[in-house]
C-alpha cells in the first residue's frame, strides 16, 4: 500500500505571494491532518481535516487554510507569506476506524519544505 | 492531552539497547501513550502504543510504569540507523489528528 504523498517536495516563494500544497493519504484513510514544523517551535499541529469538514484547528492565522475532498486528499494554503513561513509542512493521514487505537494511527508524509525569500 | 517530560539527548553505543524515558504524571484513564521518531527532515514515523500493559512490536518494546505515570521505551539493538528524535505523546486514541509534539528527545548511537 502506498504511503501518504505530498507535493512538492520542494517550494521557493516570496513574501506576499500565497502557496498550496498538497497532500494524498493513504487509500482508504478519511483523517488527513497538517503539521508545520521550524527549528524554533518544533511541530506544530496546524488542522485536521475528516470527510472534508474541519474536525480540529490549532493556533494560526487565519493565512492559513486548508480543506479535504471527496477522495480524502488534502491540501493546504497559505496566503500573503512572511519569512516566518519558511517550514517543513507535514501531512498525516489517518484510517479512523471502529476496531479501537490502531485504527487511529497517524502516518505522516515526507513533508514539503517552503521557503520564504 | 497529557504534558510529557523527556530527556532532550541521549547516546547509545551500537548493538546495545537505547532505554529512552518518558514522564507523563498527568496521565488519564483513558489517554494512550505513543511514541513516534523523525530522522532528520523526514516525516515522524510511528514505532508503538499502549494503555497500560507493555507492548512489542517488530520495532520496539514499550515499558508503562504500573502507575501509568511513566514509560520507557527500548530499542533492543540499537543501529546507526536509530538515531533520531523520539517523540512521546500522551493523548486519547481519537485525538491523533490533533498531536501534540514535544521537543523529543535526540538519540545518537554511535558505533
Amino acid at each position: 500500500k502506498a504511503g501518504v504523498t505530498q507535493t512538492p517536495r520542494y517550494l521557493i516563494k516570496t513574501r506576499g505571494q500565497q502557496v498550496t500544497l498538497s497532500c494524498s493519504p493513504i487509500s482508504g484513510h478519511r483523517s488527513v491532518s497538517w503539521y508545520q514544523q521550524t527549528p524554533g517551535q518544533g511541530l506544530q499541529f496546524l488542522f485536521e481535516y475528516f470527510s472534508e469538514t474541519q474536525r480540529n484547528k490549532g493556533n494560526f492565522p487565519g493565512r492559513f487554510s486548508g480543506r479535504q475532498f471527496s477522495n480524502s486528499r488534502s491540501e493546504m494554503n497559505v496566503s500573503t507569506l512572511e519569512l516566518g513561513d519558511s517550514a517543513l509542512y507535514l501531512c498525516a493521514s489517518s484510517l479512523d476506524g471502529t476496531s479501537g487505537s490502531y485504527d487511529y494511527e497517524q502516518f505522516f508524509g515526507p513533508g514539503t519544505r517552503l521557503t520564504v525569500l | 492531552d497529557a504534558k510529557t517530560t523527556q530527556p532532550p539527548s541521549m547516546d547509545c553505543a551500537e548493538g546495545r539497547a537505547a532505554n529512552l524515558p518518558c514522564n507523563h504524571s498527568t496521565i488519564s484513564g483513558n489517554e494512550y501513550v505513543y511514541w513516534y521518531r523523525q530522522i532528520h527532515s523526514q516525516g515522524p514515523q510511528y514505532i508503538i502504543h499502549g494503555l497500560k500493559n507493555n507492548e512489542t512490536n517488530e520495532m520496539a518494546s514499550l515499558i508503562i510504569t504500573e502507575d501509568r505515570k511513566s514509560s520507557t521505551l527500548i530499542l533492543p539493538h540499537a543501529t546507526l540507523r536509530d538515531t533520531a528524535v523520539y517523540y512521546c505523546i500522551v493523548r486519547v486514541y481519537t485525538n491523533a489528528g490533533k498531536s501534540t509534539f514535544g521537543d523529543g528527545t535526540t538519540l545518537t548511537v554511535k558505533p
